[in-house]
């Protein structure tokens, strides 16, 4: 079974604050996204990698960035932390071969205040 | 951006009752509709991938049938149970994106009432 595990399940932080949410995927998949879900609104994805140290501005990337240095791993980075950003924040990763499925990790609830 | 809507927003039904949803998104340049179930708590999990216009696809009491010439694919829980309660999302994919990015829509929250 594929396995996509995210660092926190809840984190607070404070505004201003920098923060660093992880994701690693056991699969060997090429192509990891990090998406933000917020109530009434669909899954909207704010970057996604298609290979180490790649990466490519999704639909809502302005006050996020990204690391990929291994295939594993695809870090999100909120350089300060404000409180729009309070949000449930998912990670996936991609089989590009086949039925191109995606593979969600747990969430991460994150409260900024 | 693709624009996909999911409808009802929010559904309560009955323990045995047989309930169904909607998923709309573009027609045109279409590749890809799949639909993931999100329990609380959980990570969400795939149910099905539909490509082909009229597919119908099934999983145990869950079917989902696609409409690619008019952009819409209906999700049926047959007999809901409690442990359907869940959000569906369905997400579809285009032509241009097919190997990047999914456009999920907002999703149906499903409570099953024992």
């Amino acid at each position: 079974d594929v396995k996509v595990t995210q660092s926190s399940r809840y984190l607070v932080k404070r505004t201003g604050e920098k923060v660093f949410l992880e994701c690693v995927q056991d699969m060997d998949h090429e192509n990891m996204f990090w998406y933000r879900q917020d109530p009434g609104l669909g899954l909207r994805l704010i970057y996604f990698s298609y290979d180490v140290k790649m990466k490519e501005k999704g639909d809502i990337p302005e006050g996020y960035s990204v690391s990929r240095e291994k295939k594993e791993r695809f870090s999100l980075i909120l350089e300060s932390a404000s409180t729009n950003q309070t949000s449930m924040y998912l990670c996936a990763s991609r089989d590009v071969t086949g039925s191109h499925e995606q593979y969600f990790g747990p969430g991460t609830r994150l409260t900024v205040t | 951006i693709l624009n996909v809507e999911q409808s009802p927003q929010s559904l309560h039904v009955q323990e045995g009752d047989s309930t169904n949803f909607t998923c709309s998104f573009p027609s045109s340049n279409f590749y890809a509709l799949h639909w993931y179930r999100w329990e609380t708590a959980k990570s969400p999990e795939a149910l099905f991938v539909m490509t082909l216009n009229g597919d119908e696809k099934k999983k145990g009491r869950i079917s989902a049938t696609l409409n690619t010439k008019e952009g819409y694919s209906y999700l049926y829980i047959k007999g809901s149970q409690p442990e359907d309660s869940a959000t569906y999302l369905c997400a579809s994919v285009d032509r241009d994106n097919y190997g990047q990015n999914f456009v999920f829509g907002p999703g149906t929250r499903l409570s099953v009432l024992p």
